[in-house]
């Protein structure tokens, strides 16, 4: 099984900062293979990037994805109002066939 | 657009086994390589992937729910389901169906809450 870990557990920045939000595999994942959702609460995860780079429908650009191997990064360029909330990683392709990070809380300084 | 809402009861009592449909509005579970996904959620464990059915009706689950699992579809209703067997205290969770399209999850339903408890 692939273990996903994501580190700062939590980020405590200002509204307008950057955000570094980083989930790292225990064995290489396809980029095609990694996914990130953003989790306010009260609701479901909403998908933000898949195959590691790609912005899901409407997701405004300030969102960003890279990486590669076990080595992923999320990146918000300018921290919005509404961007305080969690985010996950996700894998696909190794059994269990999805496995999740354990998120990171970004939080309002 | 489409849509996913989860339905079943709130609770369910040990050892009993939990139900849950997922419906599926504004388009149907027969269309395209989608996996009709069911993922669970607790404050302690995080994002748990309990298993999918596809558009053939093939599913495939997590290993360590596999043995108390089973997910079907009902193609006439537009609707899929979770079974969930022998349940414990552990199952109390929130539970979502949601859409792999394929390799990540681009729709989820809102969650439903079920607690195990006599």
């Amino acid at each position: 099984e692939i273990v996903l870990t994501q580190s700062p557990g939590t980020l405590s920045l200002s509204p307008g900062e950057r955000a570094t939000l980083s989930c790292r595999a225990s064995q290489s994942v396809s980029s095609s293979f990694l996914a990130w959702y953003q989790q306010r609460p009260g609701q479901a995860p909403r998908l933000l990037i898949y195959g590691a780079s790609s912005r899901a429908t409407g997701i405004p650009d300030r969102f960003s994805g890279s990486g590669s191997g076990t080595d992923f990064t999320l990146t918000i360029s300018r921290l919005e109002p509404e961007d305080f909330a969690v985010y996950y990683c996700q894998q696909y392709g190794n059994s269990p066939l999805f496995t999740f990070g354990p998120g990171t809380k970004v939080d309002i300084k | 657009q489409v849509q996913l809402q989860e339905s079943g009861p709130g609770l369910v009592k040990p050892s009993e086994t939990l139900s849950l449909t997922c419906t599926v509005s504004g388009g149907s579970v027969t269309t395209g390589s989608y996996y009709w996904s069911w993922i669970r959620q607790s404050p302690g464990k995080g994002l748990e992937w309990i298993g999918y059915i596809d558009y053939s009706g093939r599913t495939d689950y997590n290993p360590t729910l596999k043995s108390r699992v089973t997910i079907s579809v009902d193609t006439s209703k537009n609707q899929f389901s979770l079974r969930l067997s022998s349940v414990t205290a552990a199952d109390t969770v929130v539970y979502y169906c949601a859409r792999a399209s394929p390799l990540a999850f681009d729709l989820w339903g809102q969650g439903t809450m079920v607690t195990v408890s006599s």
